[in-house]
């Protein structure tokens, strides 16, 4: 069975802070995938980013970061910092090789305050 | 290049009655998916669509759920008649080809059963 969770389920920070958003996912395919989704308050859900499970480089992309830690079935984001418009509801998701099904975790709220 | 779009953004029913919502795919992806969001879970995975053929429908909930895909372009979601818990946001997504391209998501449409 595929999972994700997500274990933070609201976080706060004052501006220009660091945060790390934790995902932790349960799979027993070798091969698949894993997403870190942005949904702002607009609603619609923003692609962040994409991972296979051979590529084990961490990714960074200005002040976005991504560290993919097999050992640990984790694969954390972390926003350096933190601005205003960071505030939204992060999903990460799993997809295994072969399924087009995208398993979520229930969402981090991260709420930057200026 | 024009992302997905879902109409209406939001709509409110009551019990009994029918609603149609609609999910236009960026031009060219040949997949299309269905997911829902009830308040404070996951968003799960509904169906799946190639083209004009339903290719995965194992998420759906019952049969009062009935989705179609005209011509592989724009896709419906029909519910009838409507319960109480088929509030929450349906998702439409698009990908291009693979399991491996990325889906891509809509705004969400808000469905509110009274």
């Amino acid at each position: 069975a595929q999972k994700v969770t997500q274990a933070q389920t609201e976080i706060s920070v004052v501006e220009k802070e660091d945060v790390t958003l934790d995902c932790v996912y349960e799979t027993r395919d070798t091969t698949y995938y894993l997403f870190w989704y942005k949904q702002p308050p607009s609603g619609e859900l923003v692609f962040l980013i994409r991972r296979n499970s051979f590529d084990e480089q961490n990714e960074i992309s200005g002040r976005y970061s991504w560290n993919f830690q097999k050992s640990t079935s984790s694969f954390n984001f972390t926003i350096t910092a933190s601005q205003v418009v960071d505030s939204a509801v992060y999903f990460c998701a799993l997809s295994w090789a072969g399924s087009y099904q995208l398993t979520f975790g229930k969402g981090t709220k991260l709420s930057v305050i200026p | 290049e024009a992302g997905v779009t879902q109409f209406p953004s939001h709509s409110v029913i009551e019990k009994g009655q029918t609603v149609t919502l609609r999910c236009d795919p960026i031009s060219g992806h040949d997949n299309l998916y269905w997911y829902r969001r009830v308040m404070g879970k996951e968003i799960k995975f509904l169906l799946h669509f190639v083209k004009e053929s339903k290719q995965d429908e194992s998420g759906m909930p019952n049969n009062r759920f009935l989705a179609e895909r005209t011509g592989g372009t724009y896709s419906t979601l029909k519910v009838q008649p409507a319960e109480l818990e088929d509030s929450g946001v349906y998702f439409c997504a698009s990908s291009r080809r693979d399991f491996t391209d990325t889906q891509y998501f809509g705004p969400g449409t808000r469905l509110t059963v009274l």
